[in-house]
């Protein structure tokens, strides 16, 4: 089976970096993507990592190390618009993704 | 234009009802979900379809029962439902492939509340 792990919640301030974990167990692995909610909201897709490495996508980046089954989502110049939800997942061929159990950022003035 | 769209977007019925929820998305995908997203906001695949063609269907009460009439449409119905039924049901699309299946657009979602 799959699980993924991300802590449940993060706290930072304005203008700060924060960084979003997630460790994942897989039988087959395909990449693993974040996804970003809004209270109320859909998810929308933010990154996709395949290889490892570093993916920079404006303020947002999403780093993959498959040796060691963990990525990251850092956010950069933090805005308060930024606090939502923050999910990773992952493809494992199944023809669907596995999502993590969602981070909470709160981003405070 | 809307890519993913669903209707309704707020359902609250009581016990024992059915109920429908219908989703289009007008991207051209081949492959349309359905999620159940509960209140502590945990997100899980229920059903996967491809070219109208089921693909998973996860451990999933057979109250449920999708259906896709074409590739741009997957629809939801519920039989007999019941309290833990209630939860946000998004439906989302994407084109099938190891890679491309990691972009999925979503729907804004179903409120389903059931009293």
């Amino acid at each position: 089976g799959q699980s993924l792990e991300q802590p449940s919640e993060v706290t930072a301030v304005e203008g700060a970096i924060v960084q979003i974990n997630c460790t994942y167990q897989t039988s087959g692995f395909y990449g693993l993507s974040w996804y970003q909610q809004h209270d109320g909201g859909a998810p929308t897709f933010l990154s996709y990592n395949a290889l490892d490495g570093l993916e920079e996508t404006g303020r947002f980046s999403s780093f993959l190390s498959r040796s060691d089954s963990y990525g990251y989502l850092l956010l950069q110049e933090l805005q308060m618009k930024d606090s939502a939800s923050y999910f990773c997942a992952v493809g494992t061929g199944r023809r669907a993704l596995t999502f993590g159990s969602g981070t909470r950022l709160q981003v405070q003035p | 234009d809307t890519a993913v769209s669903q209707t309704p977007k707020y359902l609250v019925t009581q016990m024992g009802n059915d109920k429908s929820i219908k989703c289009e998305q007008n991207l051209g995908h081949d492959t349309m979900y359905w999620y159940k997203q509960d209140s502590k906001k945990f997100l899980k695949i229920m059903f996967s379809y491809n070219n109208k063609e089921l693909i998973i269907n996860e451990t999933v009460p057979n109250r449920f029962s999708p259906k896709s009439p074409d590739k741009a449409h997957l629809n939801l119905h519920i039989n007999s439902l019941e309290l833990g039924d209630s939860a946000v049901y998004f439906c989302a699309s994407s084109q099938s492939g190891t890679v491309t299946l990691q972009l999925q657009y979503f729907g804004p979602g179903t409120r389903l509340t059931v009293t």
